[in-house]
């Protein structure tokens, strides 16, 4: 499909509960995105891996806590959240620093449930 | 006000009928603008570029006003399956920070 897979579709975890998000990207591209999802708001960045390296974190809590081994996976931790995080968590790809680098290739999203 | 804002509609529009909407942006120097498509708990999926030049892709035209700063979207001939969200979304002037406004919901009925 669109060559960017995430991993679970759905969670529901409590708020004491630990628990990941996985990306991946088959793409080739160079970075990554975390993006948040609330009903009735835009999408929200949280998080940019460029070339391996965090170049972004907005303001994010830090019980999110993101991960990139590689150029081709991203992970979010989830540790002790709270029932205002739920919400649709994208990953999203693009190649930088090249023409038309800005496009954006999403996963389908995991929809988080806190309870 | 919001560094990219649209309507958020909906818009009922019978099928077969033309639909067009604006997004408006506060940062002049904005760089590049983009409309997405997202699906009822789907993933956006990038619809258009949108070039100075306005551009055209089948029953879908994009437009920029740089001047008045909003770009458009219109959907002719609707379809049913047009019915989604459209997001818009500007590439700031530094050219490394996208900013996504709210969406607009379309409905296509029959």
């Amino acid at each position: 499909e669109t060559g960017v897979t995430q991993t679970p579709r759905h969670l529901v975890m409590g708020m004491t509960n630990k628990k990941s998000l996985k990306c991946e990207q088959h793409l080739g591209h160079n970075a990554m995105y975390w993006y948040k999802q609330s009903a009735k708001k835009p999408l929200e960045l949280m998080f940019v891996y460029n070339f391996k390296e965090q170049t972004e974190n907005n303001s994010v809590p830090s019980r999110f806590s993101p991960e990139c081994p590689n150029s081709s996976h991203l992970f979010l931790h989830l540790h002790t959240l709270q029932p205002e995080d739920s919400a649709l968590y994208l990953c999203a790809s693009s190649q930088v620093e090249k023409a038309g680098g800005e496009k954006l290739f999403f996963g389908s999203g995991t929809q988080l449930s806190v309870l | 006000r919001k560094e990219v804002e649209q309507d958020p509609g909906p818009f009922n529009v019978p099928e077969g009928a033309t639909v067009a909407f604006n997004c408006t942006y506060s940062n002049s120097a904005s760089q590049s603008f983009f409309w997405y498509r997202q699906d009822c708990r789907k993933e956006p999926k990038l619809l258009m570029s949108v070039y100075s030049s306005g551009n055209e892709d089948g029953r879908f035209t994009a437009q920029l006003n740089r001047a008045s700063q909003y770009i458009s979207l219109l959907i002719r001939d609707s379809k049913l399956s047009d019915s989604a969200t459209y997001l818009c979304v500007v590439l700031g002037a530094a050219g490394n920070k996208l900013t996504f406004g709210g969406g607009t919901r379309v409905l296509v009925k029959p």
